[in-house]
Protein backbone atom coordinates (compact mmCIF):
# COMPACT_ATOMS: atom_id res chain seq x y z
CA UNK A 1 0.00 0.00 0.00
CA UNK A 2 0.88 3.50 -0.75
CA UNK A 3 1.41 5.88 2.49
CA UNK A 4 3.82 6.89 4.96
CA UNK A 5 5.62 4.75 7.29
CA UNK A 6 7.29 6.56 10.43
CA UNK A 7 9.12 4.90 13.21
CA UNK A 8 9.64 3.96 15.97
CA UNK A 9 5.70 3.99 16.84
CA UNK A 10 7.54 5.19 20.69
CA UNK A 11 10.35 6.49 21.76
CA UNK A 12 12.46 7.24 25.18
CA UNK A 13 15.61 8.85 25.30
CA UNK A 14 17.21 10.04 28.19
CA UNK A 15 18.03 14.18 28.45
CA UNK A 16 21.07 15.03 26.68
CA UNK A 17 20.89 12.07 23.83
CA UNK A 18 20.24 12.39 20.29
CA UNK A 19 17.69 10.90 18.83
CA UNK A 20 16.61 10.26 15.05
CA UNK A 21 12.87 10.03 13.91
CA UNK A 22 12.78 7.46 10.58
CA UNK A 23 10.09 8.84 7.97
CA UNK A 24 9.76 6.75 4.49
CA UNK A 25 7.28 7.85 1.84
CA UNK A 26 6.25 5.43 -1.82
CA UNK A 27 3.80 8.24 -3.18
CA UNK A 28 6.41 9.34 -5.07
CA UNK A 29 6.10 12.79 -3.61
CA UNK A 30 8.81 15.31 -4.05
CA UNK A 31 7.53 17.62 -1.48
CA UNK A 32 8.15 16.20 2.82
CA UNK A 33 7.68 17.61 6.35
CA UNK A 34 8.50 17.40 9.57
CA UNK A 35 5.53 18.91 12.36
CA UNK A 36 5.38 18.88 16.28
CA UNK A 37 1.96 17.88 18.02
CA UNK A 38 1.93 19.05 21.78
CA UNK A 39 -1.37 18.67 23.48
CA UNK A 40 -3.84 21.00 23.28
CA UNK A 41 -1.82 22.78 20.65
CA UNK A 42 -2.12 22.73 16.99
CA UNK A 43 0.96 21.59 14.16
CA UNK A 44 4.02 23.01 14.27
CA UNK A 45 6.03 22.68 11.38
CA UNK A 46 9.72 22.02 12.48
CA UNK A 47 11.10 21.55 9.16
CA UNK A 48 10.29 21.23 5.30
CA UNK A 49 11.76 19.44 2.14
CA UNK A 50 10.63 20.54 -1.52
CA UNK A 51 13.22 18.34 -3.45
CA UNK A 52 15.91 16.50 -2.37
CA UNK A 53 19.41 17.56 -1.04
CA UNK A 54 16.97 20.70 -0.09
CA UNK A 55 15.18 21.79 3.34
CA UNK A 56 14.29 24.61 5.21
CA UNK A 57 13.43 26.02 8.68
CA UNK A 58 10.23 25.91 9.62
CA UNK A 59 8.14 27.63 12.69
CA UNK A 60 10.14 25.90 15.30
CA UNK A 61 13.56 24.58 13.97
CA UNK A 62 16.09 25.30 16.65
CA UNK A 63 17.03 21.94 18.12
CA UNK A 64 16.09 19.82 15.34
CA UNK A 65 18.01 18.80 12.03
CA UNK A 66 17.09 16.76 9.09
CA UNK A 67 18.72 15.52 5.63
CA UNK A 68 17.28 15.02 2.55
CA UNK A 69 19.33 12.50 0.90
CA UNK A 70 17.18 10.20 -1.14
CA UNK A 71 13.43 11.32 -1.80
CA UNK A 72 11.67 9.09 0.21
CA UNK A 73 13.27 9.74 3.10
CA UNK A 74 13.42 12.26 5.52
CA UNK A 75 14.64 11.69 9.16
CA UNK A 76 14.47 14.32 11.72
CA UNK A 77 17.29 14.26 14.29
CA UNK A 78 16.23 15.73 17.98
CA UNK A 79 19.17 16.91 19.53
CA UNK A 80 19.78 17.69 22.95
CA UNK A 81 19.81 20.97 21.92
CA UNK A 82 16.28 20.75 22.02
CA UNK A 83 14.96 21.98 25.44
CA UNK A 84 11.23 20.18 25.80
CA UNK A 85 11.60 17.21 22.88
CA UNK A 86 8.89 15.54 24.48
CA UNK A 87 5.97 15.61 22.08
CA UNK A 88 4.23 13.65 18.71
CA UNK A 89 6.30 14.14 15.99
CA UNK A 90 4.05 13.95 12.50
CA UNK A 91 5.30 13.08 9.34
CA UNK A 92 3.75 14.40 6.28
CA UNK A 93 4.37 14.35 2.22
CA UNK A 94 2.13 16.26 -0.93
CA UNK A 95 2.72 16.67 -4.62
CA UNK A 96 5.78 18.96 -5.16
CA UNK A 97 4.56 22.36 -4.92
CA UNK A 98 3.98 24.73 -8.13
CA UNK A 99 2.54 21.48 -9.60
CA UNK A 100 -0.68 22.36 -11.28
CA UNK A 101 -2.13 19.34 -9.73
CA UNK A 102 -0.89 19.82 -6.36
CA UNK A 103 -4.26 20.11 -4.56
CA UNK A 104 -2.43 21.11 -1.15
CA UNK A 105 -3.29 18.13 0.04
CA UNK A 106 -1.00 16.95 3.05
CA UNK A 107 -0.50 13.09 3.42
CA UNK A 108 0.59 12.36 6.97
CA UNK A 109 1.97 9.23 8.78
CA UNK A 110 0.72 7.83 11.83
CA UNK A 111 3.07 9.61 14.33
CA UNK A 112 6.14 8.85 16.24
CA UNK A 113 5.67 9.72 20.60
CA UNK A 114 9.12 10.90 21.76
CA UNK A 115 9.22 11.17 25.87
CA UNK A 116 12.56 12.43 27.36
CA UNK A 117 13.03 10.81 30.65
CA UNK B 1 2.27 35.26 9.20
CA UNK B 2 -1.11 33.68 9.39
CA UNK B 3 -2.76 32.88 12.96
CA UNK B 4 -5.39 30.48 12.83
CA UNK B 5 -7.94 30.55 15.71
CA UNK B 6 -10.31 27.72 16.05
CA UNK B 7 -13.33 27.06 18.55
CA UNK B 8 -14.58 25.49 20.85
CA UNK B 9 -11.51 23.49 22.21
CA UNK B 10 -13.82 20.61 22.99
CA UNK B 11 -17.70 20.00 21.87
CA UNK B 12 -19.72 16.97 22.49
CA UNK B 13 -22.99 16.03 20.66
CA UNK B 14 -25.65 13.22 20.85
CA UNK B 15 -25.67 11.21 18.21
CA UNK B 16 -27.49 12.22 14.99
CA UNK B 17 -27.19 16.28 16.08
CA UNK B 18 -25.20 19.04 14.18
CA UNK B 19 -21.59 19.70 15.02
CA UNK B 20 -20.03 22.85 14.06
CA UNK B 21 -16.42 24.38 14.38
CA UNK B 22 -15.40 27.56 13.90
CA UNK B 23 -12.02 29.20 12.87
CA UNK B 24 -10.72 32.57 12.13
CA UNK B 25 -7.57 33.57 10.35
CA UNK B 26 -5.59 36.47 10.08
CA UNK B 27 -3.86 36.82 6.91
CA UNK B 28 -6.58 38.30 4.51
CA UNK B 29 -4.24 36.95 1.64
CA UNK B 30 -4.51 33.69 2.61
CA UNK B 31 -6.61 31.81 0.04
CA UNK B 32 -6.71 27.87 0.87
CA UNK B 33 -8.95 26.35 3.97
CA UNK B 34 -8.46 22.77 4.73
CA UNK B 35 -10.15 20.79 7.68
CA UNK B 36 -8.13 17.88 8.83
CA UNK B 37 -9.57 15.14 11.46
CA UNK B 38 -6.92 12.95 13.41
CA UNK B 39 -8.40 9.88 14.96
CA UNK B 40 -6.71 8.84 18.03
CA UNK B 41 -3.28 7.64 17.54
CA UNK B 42 -3.34 8.37 14.04
CA UNK B 43 -2.07 11.00 11.91
CA UNK B 44 -4.77 13.74 10.35
CA UNK B 45 -6.50 13.34 7.10
CA UNK B 46 -8.05 15.59 4.55
CA UNK B 47 -11.66 15.89 4.96
CA UNK B 48 -12.47 18.66 2.80
CA UNK B 49 -11.24 21.75 1.94
CA UNK B 50 -12.28 25.48 0.25
CA UNK B 51 -10.87 27.53 -1.87
CA UNK B 52 -11.91 31.65 -1.41
CA UNK B 53 -13.09 31.53 -4.74
CA UNK B 54 -16.35 29.64 -3.36
CA UNK B 55 -18.23 30.44 -0.02
CA UNK B 56 -19.60 26.89 0.58
CA UNK B 57 -18.23 22.93 -0.15
CA UNK B 58 -20.21 19.91 0.75
CA UNK B 59 -19.52 16.34 0.74
CA UNK B 60 -22.33 14.21 2.03
CA UNK B 61 -22.72 14.78 6.03
CA UNK B 62 -19.63 17.50 5.95
CA UNK B 63 -19.90 21.15 5.04
CA UNK B 64 -17.22 24.05 4.88
CA UNK B 65 -18.09 27.71 4.47
CA UNK B 66 -16.31 30.80 4.23
CA UNK B 67 -16.76 34.20 5.07
CA UNK B 68 -13.74 36.72 3.61
CA UNK B 69 -15.27 39.75 5.04
CA UNK B 70 -14.88 38.43 8.31
CA UNK B 71 -12.29 35.85 8.09
CA UNK B 72 -13.78 33.29 9.10
CA UNK B 73 -14.59 29.67 8.13
CA UNK B 74 -16.67 27.07 9.69
CA UNK B 75 -16.89 22.97 9.69
CA UNK B 76 -20.51 21.51 9.74
CA UNK B 77 -21.36 17.84 10.40
CA UNK B 78 -24.61 16.54 10.02
CA UNK B 79 -26.27 13.46 11.39
CA UNK B 80 -23.24 12.70 13.50
CA UNK B 81 -22.03 9.59 14.06
CA UNK B 82 -19.89 7.62 16.86
CA UNK B 83 -17.12 7.43 14.02
CA UNK B 84 -17.53 11.28 13.46
CA UNK B 85 -15.66 11.44 17.42
CA UNK B 86 -11.82 12.15 16.56
CA UNK B 87 -9.60 15.62 16.79
CA UNK B 88 -10.59 18.02 13.99
CA UNK B 89 -7.86 20.59 12.70
CA UNK B 90 -8.50 23.33 10.17
CA UNK B 91 -5.82 25.82 8.57
CA UNK B 92 -5.29 28.28 6.69
CA UNK B 93 -2.70 29.27 3.85
CA UNK B 94 -1.78 29.64 0.42
CA UNK B 95 -3.02 27.41 -2.28
CA UNK B 96 -0.37 25.02 -3.79
CA UNK B 97 1.96 26.42 -1.23
CA UNK B 98 1.46 23.58 1.04
CA UNK B 99 2.94 25.97 4.19
CA UNK B 100 -0.40 25.52 6.40
CA UNK B 101 -1.11 27.59 9.58
CA UNK B 102 -2.83 25.05 11.55
CA UNK B 103 -5.12 25.87 14.71
CA UNK B 104 -5.36 24.26 17.70
CA UNK B 105 -7.78 21.30 17.30
CA UNK B 106 -11.09 20.59 18.13
CA UNK B 107 -12.21 17.43 20.28
CA UNK B 108 -15.71 16.44 18.98
CA UNK B 109 -17.48 13.64 21.02
CA UNK B 110 -20.35 12.15 19.73
CA UNK B 111 -22.20 10.68 22.57
CA UNK B 112 -24.27 7.17 21.44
Amino acid sequence: DGGITQSPKYLFRKEGQNVTLSCEQNLNHDAMYWYRQDPGQGLRLIYYSQIVNDFQKGDIAEGYSVSREKKESFPLTVTSAQKNPTAFYLCASSISLGLATNTGELFFGEGSRLTVL
Amino acid sequence: GENVEQHPSTLSVQEGDSAVIKCTYSDSASNYFPWYKQELGKGPQLIIDIRSNVGEKKDQRIAVTLNKTAKHFSLHITETQPEDSAVYFCAAGYYGNNRLAFGKGNQVVVIP
